[in-house]
């Protein structure tokens, strides 16, 4: 139990294009998805809280204009990167918190590498 | 905010031997602690957690213990084996907050056969 796919695992995309990048809870729901951001050999780096129904949460220093977020359903959450640039470039990963009772633990994605030529 | 420090960055560990992870965190509110286990290029897998009201908890060869006056808690993990070899990172938080996790800057456990 408690998988969570993403989609797509890989994606090329020229610069000043937007990419749409899926987050899903495939047998849970999550009224709770985090979306990261992880650099080679390096720590997860939160990006936002989403929450389902609801805007979402940027961390500080989190472009919300360029990482439009949106959590339709308690198992769908989206990052779409806008006019994206080379600095882009990146490992995302998304998590989800089973919405059952006191449950804490985030369960992640495989995550979603972004190249933007 | 949370902030969360992690040591060593790298270890290397004899086969058979244990490793020991150690990690302190900045905000006394926080009381979620979890370990995750991540290998090259894939996701990040919870291996372990804890919460404030315990000091210790274990599953087989995993154990972690938390110091709640002092702010830190720790990785243990004995019998080492060839596929423990990843990145560990330990991450933090306060689940009536908004729970989001602070994580650890990782480290890079190698385990020599």
């Amino acid at each position: 139990g408690a998988v969570v796919s993403q989609h797509p695992s890989r994606v090329i995309c020229k610069s000043g294009t937007s990419v749409k990048i899926e987050c899903r809870s495939l047998d849970f729901q999550a009224t709770t998805m985090f979306w990261y951001r992880q650099f080679p050999k390096q720590s997860l780096m939160l990006m936002a809280t989403s929450n389902e129904g609801s805007k979402a949460t940027y961390e500080q220093g989190v472009e919300k204009d360029k990482f439009l977020i949106n959590h339709a359903s308690l198992t769908l959450s989206t990052l779409t990167v806008t006019s994206a640039h080379p600095e882009d470039s990146s490992f995302y990963i998304c998590s989800a918190r089973p919405a059952i009772g006191a449950r804490l633990e985030q369960y992640f994605g495989p995550g979603t590498r972004l190249t933007v030529t | 905010g949370e902030n969360v420090e992690q040591h060593p960055s790298t270890l290397s560990v004899q086969e058979g031997d244990s490793a020991v992870i150690k990690c302190t965190y900045s905000d006394s509110a926080s009381n979620y602690f979890p370990w995750y286990k991540q290998e090259l290029g894939k996701r990040p897998q919870l291996i372990i957690d804890i919460r404030s009201n315990v000091g210790e908890k274990k599953d087989q060869r995993i154990a972690v213990t938390l110091n709640k006056t002092a702010k830190h808690f720790s990785l243990h993990i004995t019998e080492t084996q060839p596929e423990d070899s990843a990145v560990y990172f330990c991450a933090a938080s306060y689940s009536l907050g908004n729970e989001k996790l602070t994580f650890g800057t990782g480290t890079r456990l190698t385990i020599i056969p």
